[in-house]
């Protein structure tokens, strides 16, 4: 079956500008998470959704960046006035409810000049 | 969160088994855990995970210490494509997010 999809693969931007990452996690799973990896480094934890509602946005770095998932399955990622520092792959997972397995898709590769 | 400890790096020959160590000296009673891998420009891969018995599934198998403060990861037969960065992550039973460190880049030699 299909695994989980991230669009676009690769988004260069520049300083300043608004930019969003979908993420079409697997059919019926209901949690969804959002990480961030950069060069070098393991990926970090941003956001967890358990349907439709964010039941964990610790990991958010700061306002500039908010998700969604409206009918909780596809999920958006936004970054508001994009720094050079957010430059990262931003990978997406998901898992059943009993949520032993994260399924992560390939990420998108963020690029800000 | 409790942390684990791997080593930076090691290499195989391919056919031959890998045995990659994670030290958690802090785990707690209610700590899975899990090991997860990340093939070059790809997103991690779950693995293995336990919690007090050795583990065995089609990827490889996990043996954790008796008193739970360290674990191995084998790969009994490497091949080329195991070559990844290799995750160990402690993971609180009632938690859902994971937290990578640095991790273990395995190299296979053909």
């Amino acid at each position: 079956g299909a695994g989980v999809s991230q669009t676009p693969s690769n988004k260069v931007t520049e300083k300043g500008k608004y930019v969003e990452l979908r993420c079409d996690p697997i059919s019926g799973h209901t949690a969804l998470y959002w990480y961030r990896q950069s060069l070098g480094q393991g990926p970090e934890f941003l956001i967890y959704f358990q349907g439709t509602g964010a039941a964990d946005d610790s990991g958010l770095p700061n306002d500039r960046f908010f998700a969604v998932r409206p009918e909780g399955s596809v999920s958006t990622l936004k970054i508001q006035r994009t720094e050079r520092g957010d430059s990262a792959v931003y990978l997406c997972a998901s898992s059943s409810i009993s949520g032993n397995e994260q399924f992560f898709g390939p990420g998108t590769r963020l690029t800000v000049l | 969160d409790a942390k684990t400890t791997q080593p930076n790096s090691m290499e195989s020959n391919e056919e031959e088994p890998v045995h990659l160590p994670c030290n958690h000296s802090t785990i707690s009673g209610t700590d899975y855990i899990h090991w997860y891998r990340q093939l070059p420009s790809q997103g991690p891969e779950y693995v293995i995970h336990g919690l007090t018995s050795n583990v065995n599934n089609r990827m490889a198998s996990l043996a954790i210490a008796e008193d739970r403060k360290s674990s191995t990861l084998i790969l009994h037969r490497a091949t080329l494509r195991d070559a990844a960065v290799y995750y160990c992550i402690l993971r609180d039973r009632n938690d859902y997010k994971l937290s990578f460190g640095a991790g273990t880049t395995v190299t296979v030699r053909a």
